[in-house]
């Protein structure tokens, strides 16, 4: 069966510093990769999806950057992080049919 | 654009009331539409989905019709449990080149009181 990992789990950064997310896939092949984030008392906004190796679609400009290094890794990334970028990020995975599935979550505090 | 408007929350619950989460959505082709459920803490679940007009998703007491004249996919349970208090999510899928893409309504908390 598939599985779904992020860490970390939990995170706390002062403003200015760097941001190293990781997602990874167990149990399936080139799957379409997805992050979402979601701020406070609201819904869930895509940031980034990849449908294959190297291969990164971006939905909103930010100071956020992804990268798919390997088929079944995703990274969420940033050289300088803000106060807003605070907030819960989900990593999902799909493989070209129309379900999503969601990992359990990083939650992101920038001080 | 696509989009969803799910009803305003928070709901709140006796147990064993019956629940509905209003869900309305705008799309230029016919999507798949989802409800997830996130418990607190937690990444999202899949509760149930419909890909076609008529259809009906269910799961562990939840029902939702994806009504194609009305532009609906509403949430029913007929007895809610304490442990279904949770935030509901109403989604539906597009297609953007080879990936599926998700929009999310705004979300619908629910607690369920014993």
């Amino acid at each position: 069966s598939q599985t779904i990992h992020q860490w970390p789990a939990t995170l706390v950064q002062p403003v200015g510093s760097p941001l190293s997310l990781e997602c990874t896939v167990e149990g399936t092949s080139n799957p379409n990769l997805y992050w979402y984030r979601q701020a406070a008392g609201r819904g869930l906004q895509l940031l980034f999806y990849s449908v294959g190796i190297g291969q990164i679609s971006s939905e909103v400009p930010q100071n956020l950057s992804a990268s798919r290094p390997q088929d079944r890794q995703f990274i969420l990334s940033s050289k300088k992080l803000l106060l807003s970028d605070s907030g819960f990020y989900l990593c999902a995975w799909g493989l070209g049919t129309d379900t999503q599935y969601f990992g359990p979550g990083t939650r992101l505090t920038v001080l | 654009g696509n989009s969803v408007t799910q009803m305003e929350g928070p709901v709140t619950l006796s147990e064993e009331a019956f629940l509905t989460i209003n869900c309305t959505y705008t799309a230029t082709g016919y999507p798949s539409l989802f409800w997830y459920v996130q418990y607190p803490g937690e990444g999202l679940q899949l509760l149930l989905k419909a890909t076609k007009a008529d259809d009906k998703g269910s799961n562990k007491g939840f029902e939702a019709t994806y009504r194609k004249e009305t532009t609906s996919f509403h949430l029913e349970k007929g007895s809610v449990q304490v442990s279904d208090s949770a935030v509901y999510f109403c989604a539906l899928s597009e297609s953007s080149g080879s990936a599926r893409q998700l929009t999310f309504g705004s979300g619908t908390q629910l607690t369920v009181l014993p």
